[in-house]
């Protein structure tokens, strides 16, 4: 049972376009939504993050909308460049008490930005 | 400031075998996790432990056991490799339970032949 999902593998973009990056999950309980950016043979990073009492959250170039009626997030680069090519997970953290932080993952979207 | 070290980078295993993947951070986060990365996946949490001492299970703990001697390290232990434990290993700490902070290490990649 996938409760984070991202539905396209792939995504490639031309350099100083918009990059658009999404996610689908399934459990209302998620409070908490997170995004990672991993480069090859590298940990994934920390990129931005976004409260389930917020809609949007924007730092420079990135920008995460949550919509909690369609269950959905998604990642705004504006603009894109190229070493934004990375592949871009999605996050879920479980709400409630006995919450220990731990994250549930997507799948994963490869973004290829193009000069 | 190194923050979370794992060791090896790569290992070939042959089915049965057994091995320890190390992991230690020097950043006195109380959290750490293992995950693991199969191609096409999302990351899968094995094992996480909220303190020295206390560990639990995760997403998909079977064939796996963890310690927490020490808030630096938390290795994870292969008994019986299989082939179905070929993946990328990524050990993760956080200060608090909030998640948004994890710090991931560079990854072990595991094949079991």
């Amino acid at each position: 049972d996938q409760q984070v999902k991202q539905n396209s593998p792939s995504l490639s973009v031309q350099e100083g376009r918009i990059s658009i990056l999404n996610c689908d999950y399934t459990n209302s309980m998620f409070d908490y939504f997170l995004w990672y950016k991993k480069y090859p043979a590298e940990g994934p990073t920390f990129l931005i993050s976004i409260s389930s009492i917020k809609d949007k959250n924007e730092d420079g170039r990135f920008t995460v909308f949550l919509n909690k009626s369609a269950k959905h997030l998604s990642l705004h680069i504006v603009p894109s460049q190229p070493g934004d090519s990375a592949v871009y997970f999605c996050a879920a953290r479980g709400g409630g008490s006995g919450n220990t932080g731990k994250l549930i993952f997507g799948q994963g979207t490869t973004l290829q930005v193009k000069p | 400031n190194a923050g979370v070290t794992q060791t090896p980078k790569f290992r070939i295993l042959k089915i049965g075998q057994s091995m320890t993947l190390q992991c230690t951070q020097d950043m006195n986060h109380n959290y750490m996790y293992w995950y693991r990365q199969d191609p096409g996946m999302g990351l899968k949490l094995i094992y996480y432990s909220v303190g020295a001492g206390i560990t639990d299970k995760g997403e998909v703990p079977n064939g796996y056991n963890v310690s927490r001697s020490t808030t630096e390290d938390f290795p994870l232990r292969l008994e019986l490799a299989a082939p179905s434990q070929t993946s990328v290993y990524f050990c993760a700490s956080s200060y608090g339970r909030n998640g948004e902070k994890l710090f991931f290490g560079s990854g072990t990649q595991l094949s079991v032949l």
